[in-house]
């Protein structure tokens, strides 16, 4: 198994282009999750989605729009890219929900924006 | 702000010598997470600590949850250099975590 997979790897943008940062996991798990990592900050929730066709707002959604058209897939979209946006972004996947909520993280995907 | 707050911010220790993490919070949580992380890479659980007052122990790495449900602690036992990263605790609450802002440990050989 891949585990989950993020692409692309570093992106540089300018201010007001649009992307989408992709992100595919092969162990069938139902929830997805979204986080952008910043220096000194931790990880901080931007979407998440209990299983295909449901997604709903983390806590630092702005900015950001996902689907989950299947279980695999669950794409970060960032319409109008400003310079705020410029972090670390991963994707993660987890089998359940409550205590034993293990997370699995892709490797990240570092974007620019200037 | 922070829901988790980690201390210290940086470590730096010689290697052989002990080192621990607090995690602290003002919150409940159902139970507590503590994640390392190398540079370029995603986060990966270290262990998951669920009754208050629990203690778990992975090789030379132990971990400890607050009675109140609240607080935690990583302690590493005569640190080596491959124990290098980025140190993490995370809330959990049902399907969402909430994380500190993490701990960067270097050990020095």
């Amino acid at each position: 198994n891949a585990g989950v997979t993020q692409t692309p790897k570093f992106r540089i943008l300018k201010i007001g282009q649009s992307m989408t940062l992709q992100c595919t996991q092969d162990m069938n798990h139902n929830y997805m999750y979204w986080y952008r990592q910043d220096p000194g900050m931790g990880l901080k929730l931007i979407y998440y989605s209990v299983g295909a066709g449901i997604t709903d707002k983390g806590e630092v959604p702005n900015g950001y729009n996902v689907s989950r058209s299947t279980t695999e897939d669950f794409p970060l979209r960032l319409e109008l890219a400003a310079p705020s946006q410029t972090s670390v972004y991963f994707c993660a996947s987890s089998q359940t929900s409550g205590r034993a909520n293990e997370q699995f993280f892709g490797p990240g995907t570092r974007l620019t924006v200037l | 702000t922070q829901l988790l707050e980690q201390s210290p911010q940086f470590l730096s220790i010689q290697e052989g010598e002990n080192l621990t993490v607090y995690c602290n919070s003002s919150s409940v949580f159902s139970s507590l997470q503590w994640y390392r992380q190398e540079p370029g890479e995603g986060p990966v659980l270290l262990v998951t600590v669920v009754t208050g007052g629990e203690v778990k122990k992975l090789k030379r790495l132990t971990f400890q949850f607050g009675d109140a449900r609240k607080d935690s602690s990583l302690h590493i036992t005569a640190a080596q250099p491959g124990d290098t990263g980025l140190y993490l605790c995370a809330g959990v609450n049902d399907y969402k975590l909430s994380f500190g802002a993490g701990t960067t440990v270097t050990v020095r050989a």
